[in-house]
């Protein structure tokens, strides 16, 4: 069975400063796809980032980049330029490609961001 | 694209009381996905439908949960009797194909009293 893991519960960052956070997962599957999710205190799941496995580039959306490290099962969320509303817990999921199956979620980093 | 559509927003209601919450996927998703989530557990999926019939119902906690989905616009979660453990945040989810990211309502929370 696949595992997603984020072994950071919290993170704290300097506002304007760049941050990273972890995430790994388990799987034997060759194709999936990798996402990341933002959840602010308002509580709306919002998804922030998406990566396809059979994608060498690293997916970037503005501030937000990914680096994903296929062999090493490793796909870690990069954000530069901490802004006050980046401050929110944030998920890492994975979803198979070869099953049409459930989406399997991270415990969560909460990210806090420092005026 | 109106979103996933969840209702009610907000629910109280004292123990032993039936509570039903509902969903409304975005239109020509088939994949309903029923999540909840509490500070101890974290975020738990409870149930999932394709195409509207239920899939992988593992993560229902007890005979008291059940959930339907009558047809493709709309699903609901039932628990009968509640109890003050029950209170959480309810999310529900839908996707297309398997390649894509859940969309996510903006949940119900639930207070049993």
């Amino acid at each position: 069975a696949q595992t997603v893991t984020q072994s950071q519960p919290e993170m704290s960052v300097q506002e304007a400063e760049t941050v990273t956070l972890s995430c790994t997962y388990d799987t034997s599957e060759s194709d999936y796809y990798l996402f990341w999710y933002k959840q602010p205190p308002s509580r709306q799941m919002i998804l922030v980032i998406r990566q396809e496995a059979y994608k060498q580039q690293n997916a970037t959306e503005n501030r937000f980049s990914v680096n994903f490290q296929k062999a090493a099962k490793s796909f870690s969320l990069k954000i530069s330029d901490s802004q006050l509303g980046d401050a929110a817990m944030y998920f890492c999921a994975y979803r198979s490609g070869e099953r049409d199956d459930k989406i399997i979620f991270g415990k969560g980093t909460r990210l806090h961001i420092l005026p | 694209d109106a979103g996933v559509i969840q209702s009610p927003r907000h629910e109280v209601t004292e123990m032993g009381q039936e509570v039903t919450l509902r969903c409304k996927p975005i239109s020509g998703h088939n994949s309903l996905f029923w999540y909840r989530q509490t500070m101890m557990r974290g975020l738990e999926l409870l149930i999932y439908f394709n195409n509207n019939v239920p899939i992988d119902d593992s993560g229902m906690p007890e005979d008291r949960f059940s959930a339907k989905m009558p047809n493709a616009s709309f699903s609901t979660l039932k628990i009968q009797p509640s109890e003050p453990r029950d209170s959480a945040v309810y999310f529900c989810a839908s996707s297309d194909r398997s390649n894509q990211p859940q969309h996510f309502g903006d949940g119900t929370r639930l207070s049993i009293l």
